[in-house]
């Protein structure tokens, strides 16, 4: 497998543009998580999906963030408008939860720049 | 509820020297401990994991870490460190009974020193 695939890795763009950024899990893969790492937060858990289905959004941090699995194979972290504090690195992960190892990989991980 | 403790933000450390890198939990239940490597510009990987029976776990590139209950720590150790190890190190804990969120650390960047 070619493990988990984030696109693009490197985005920068405006304040107040939309930016969608993507994930395709590990095939078979039953969970799905964003993370946004920064310097001064650390890895930040914005939200997990179970069998394409969101379980936990309590860390995104404002409305203008929202993300969505509409398959077992693809999801979106989208942010509209964007702000500079935005800028961060955004890692997308899937792990086997069901039967599997519960072991999280992660992808390469999006850096966002918003100027 | 889960929580995990890394002390020190930045460990530096003379190449073939000893590595040490702590970690503590705090767990409700018996937990399952990770601990995961960033090398610059890359997403984690996984380095090594305890679930149950040994509390000595092996990973990969000659990492150990073994587990104490009753101190609640994974201190993640190698023998001699190579310049390939500088890196982010996280520690991680999931509850045992439902695995699937990961209570990361907030880190500990390793510098090897020639």
């Amino acid at each position: 497998d070619a493990g988990v695939i984030q696109s693009p890795r490197h985005e920068v763009t405006e304040m107040g543009q939309e930016v969608t950024l993507r994930c395709k899990p590990i095939s078979g893969h039953d969970y799905l998580f964003w993370y946004r790492q920064t310097m001064m937060r650390g890895l930040e858990l914005l939200i997990y999906f179970n069998n394409n289905v969101p379980i936990d959004d309590s860390g995104m941090p404002e409305d203008r963030f929202s993300a969505k699995m509409p398959n077992a194979s693809f999801s979106t972290l989208k942010i509209q408008p964007s702000e500079p504090r935005d800028s961060a690195v955004y890692f997308c992960a899937s792990s086997l939860v069901t039967g599997g190892s519960n072991i999280q990989y992660f992808g390469a991980g999006t850096r966002l720049s918003v100027l | 509820a889960q929580s995990v403790t890394q002390l020190g933000s930045h460990v530096s450390v003379s190449e073939g020297a000893l590595v040490l890198l702590r970690c503590n939990y705090s767990s409700s239940v018996p937990p399952y401990l990770f601990w995961y490597v960033q090398y610059p510009n890359q997403g984690l990987q996984l380095l090594l994991k305890y679930t149950t029976g040994a509390t000595l776990v092996k990973g990969i590139n000659g990492f150990e870490a073994e587990f104490k209950k009753s101190e609640t720590s994974f201190h993640l150790t190698k023998p001699s460190a190579h310049m390939s190890d500088a890196a982010e190190y996280f520690c991680a804990v999931s509850p045992y009974s439902s695995a699937s969120k990961i209570i990361f650390g907030s880190g500990t960047r390793l510098s090897i020193r020639p």
